[in-house]
């Protein structure tokens, strides 16, 4: 069975700093998607990056970047120079793929404080 | 980008009374949408997933007849929550499979309270 897991409830940063936000996966499908999305205090789930099991460069997005060490099943998230506006919850996901139904499986979930 | 919303973003009833959450894709037709519970502070929990003109498949543990879903179009899904309790406050979010790019799109949720 496929399994997202987030190990870090919450984490803090000081403005304009990195962050890294950990997630590792368990799959036995070679192939598979990998997402990590915002959910701010609104409650809206904001898309931020995405990395498919078989492209051979990590994905960036701005100041997103994932850092894929697939032999490893992890899938952190960088956020470079954080900014008040980055303090939310942040998601890993994995898209089933099992099915072919597209659906995703979310980890635990870490929520981000940058201070100011 | 792909829109998808959900109506109503608030909604409060009574206890034993049931209530009806639209989602609906606006820009793009979705072969197959999605719903999810949130509790506070949580994950979130896929409750099923549906397929425009055929019935929804639930995930394990979830009342199919307590959440009715239909998926009469492409661009609408509807939850209800019959007979709802307390308990079934929380954060209800849907998302659409896009038919073309197979990409997810989130709504904005409904947040449910069950008084």
């Amino acid at each position: 069975a496929q399994k997202i897991t987030q190990t870090q409830p919450g984490m803090f940063v000081q403005e304009k700093e990195a962050v890294t936000l950990d997630c590792t996966y368990d799959t036995s499908d070679p192939s598979y998607g990998l997402f990590w999305y915002k959910q701010p205090s609104s409650g809206e789930m904001i898309f931020l990056i995405y990395q498919g099991s078989y492209d051979q460069q990590n994905a960036t997005e701005g100041r997103y970047s994932l850092n894929f060490q697939k032999a490893r099943k992890s899938a952190n998230l960088v956020i470079s120079a954080s900014q008040l506006g980055d303090s939310a919850m942040y998601f890993c996901a994995m898209r089933d793929q099992a099915g072919n139904t597209g659906k995703l499986i979310f980890g635990q979930g870490t929520t981000l404080q940058v201070k100011p | 980008g792909a829109v998808v919303s959900q109506h109503p973003s608030r909604v409060i009833c009574k206890s034993g009374t049931s209530v009806k959450i639209e989602c609906r894709s606006l820009d793009f037709q979705a072969t197959t949408m999605f719903w999810y519970r949130q509790f506070p502070k949580q994950s979130l929990m896929l409750m099923a997933t549906s397929n425009e003109g055929s019935k929804a498949t639930y995930e394990q543990g979830v009342e199919k007849d307590k959440f009715l879903i239909n998926h009469a179009s492409l661009t609408l899904s509807t939850l209800t929550v019959t007979s709802a309790h307390p308990e079934d406050s929380s954060f209800y979010i849907c998302s659409a499979r896009s038919l073309l790019s197979y990409e997810q799109y989130f709504g904005p949720g409904t947040r449910l309270t069950v008084t």
